[in-house]
């Protein structure tokens, strides 16, 4: 089983539908976060948590809300979806002690708005 | 702030030829740095880091890098590439004091052909 889950992994939805993608992780981290990839862009950070009483806006936070629901759970909403909004979301997570700086990524959420 | 600059979208290459992927990195502070490889339908996995310490640095996979501190530049090499290579390879950067965001670079497509 992946440490790192993701749902759902592909999802097709309208202009003006609420959509949430949620992120689930067994290893223990307390620091979670939320990217868009986009082809020739990379990865954005959306939001990141470092537990569940501390959110912080990432570079491209617009459109976007998260909930910490408990230290394992990181949830991405869209609260109207757009077409601009179409592409490939990860959830991250990323260790505190004996931290490296490596993420340990899911994978993925495609989603595409019409 | 930091960021990244990978130099080839894309990299053909025949099997067992030899590859290198280009990444220069910008940063007003001493950074941590590292390679992540994503394969199709799959989350990005780390493939090496450099934290400190030797400036050349081995991965997974028959993978290296070289940190040029002079030159901001941190390329990805492999003496002989296989078929299995073929991914997406995504260069990243962290401040190594209070780095809370990972700031990843548009990524190089490597296509290894027979």
């Amino acid at each position: 089983d992946a440490d790192v889950t993701q749902t759902p992994r592909n999802r097709i939805t309208k202009t003006g539908k609420r959509i949430m993608l949620e992120c689930s992780q067994t290893k223990g981290h307390d620091r979670m976060y939320w990217y868009r990839q986009d082809p020739g862009l990379g990865l954005r950070l959306i939001y990141y948590s470092f537990d569940v009483k501390d959110i912080n806006k990432g570079e491209i936070s617009d459109g976007y809300s998260v909930s910490r629901q408990a230290q394992a759970k990181f949830s991405l909403s869209l609260e109207s979806a757009i077409p601009n909004q179409t592409a490939l979301y990860f959830c991250a997570t990323r260790r505190t002690r004996g931290d490296t700086g490596e993420l340990f990524f899911g994978e993925g959420s495609r989603l595409t708005v019409l | 702030a930091q960021s990244v600059t990978q130099l080839d979208s894309q990299v053909p290459v025949f099997e067992e030829a030899p590859v290198e992927l280009r990444c220069n990195y910008s940063s007003s502070v001493s950074v941590y740095l590292f390679w992540y490889v994503q394969y199709p339908n799959q989350g990005l996995q780390l493939l090496l880091k450099y934290l400190s310490g030797s400036t050349l640095v081995k991965g997974i996979n028959g993978f290296e890098a070289e940190f040029n501190k002079s030159q901001t530049s941190f390329h990805l090499r492999k003496p002989s590439v296989h078929i299995s290579d073929t991914a997406e390879y995504f260069c990243a950067v962290r401040a190594n004091t209070g780095g809370f965001k990972t700031i990843f670079g548009a990524g190089t497509r490597l296509f290894v052909k027979a």
